[in-house]
């Protein structure tokens, strides 16, 4: 079956500017997580949904960043008023409950360059 | 707070050599799983392995072997004879047991993985 799914897969935006990724979970996948690839801060963990519920935002960096989830389904990570710091890869990645713990599976991220 | 450590930045080993990933983890809960995942070049995380704490098993599945040990809190990966293909960086990460319920992962900082011919 379709795996995550992420858009856009490039996004160069100016300094200052609101930017929203996309993430399409795998059908049936019940918690959904962001993720963030940089050079200088390794992979880190943003934000994750049980449901259309964030019991978990402990990672996001600033009131500049926030994140929806619909439906159950599509999540939605708003950046606004970008800054140079915030460019890297974004990752998403969903995962449903395997006997005691949940595999994540992750998406191919969305680069992120901010100018 | 939970923490994990990936020692070696990078190793380079010639096609057909064995080769061992090291991952050191630190964690107060008493459940909690253990985690690789592959990145190659590409850039999508491949989910490789899941071990949860209870079980000190070691396990192999083709090439790939891993080495999971309380006593020195290590979760370590073994390559059998390398392949080109295996060429990617390997990330170790760390998740604590929630009742079941879903939980971040703490990555570490990855082992970029060379094989040449």
């Amino acid at each position: 079956g379709a795996g995550v799914s992420q858009s856009p897969s490039n996004k160069v935006t100016e300094k200052g500017k609101d930017v929203e990724l996309r993430c399409d979970p795998i059908s049936g996948h019940t918690a959904l997580y962001w993720y963030r690839q940089s050079l200088g801060q390794g992979l880190e963990f943003l934000i994750y949904f049980q449901g259309n519920s964030a019991p978990d935002k402990s990672g996001l960096p600033s009131d500049r960043f926030s994140a929806e989830r619909t439906g159950g389904s599509v999540s939605t990570l708003t950046i606004q008023r970008t800054q140079q710091e915030d460019s890297a890869v974004y990752l998403c990645a969903s995962s449903t409950r395997t006997g005691q713990t949940y595999e994540q599976y992750f998406g191919p991220g969305t680069r992120l360059t901010v100018t | 707070a939970q923490k994990v450590t990936q020692a070696q930045t990078e190793i380079s080993v010639v096609e057909k050599e064995d080769v061992t990933l090291d991952c050191v983890y630190e964690t107060r809960d008493t459940t909690y799983y253990l985690f690789w995942y592959k990145q190659p070049p590409s850039g999508e995380l491949v989910f490789l392995i899941r071990r949860n704490s209870f079980d000190e098993q070691n396990e192999i599945s083709g090439r790939y072997s891993w080495n999971f040990q309380k006593s020195t809190s290590s979760f370590n990966f073994t390559i059998t004879a390398s392949q080109v293909v295996d060429s990617a960086v390997y990330f170790c990460a760390l998740s604590e047991d929630l009742a079941g319920t879903a939980s971040k992962l703490t990555f570490g900082t990855g082992t970029r993985l060379q094989v040449t011919l």
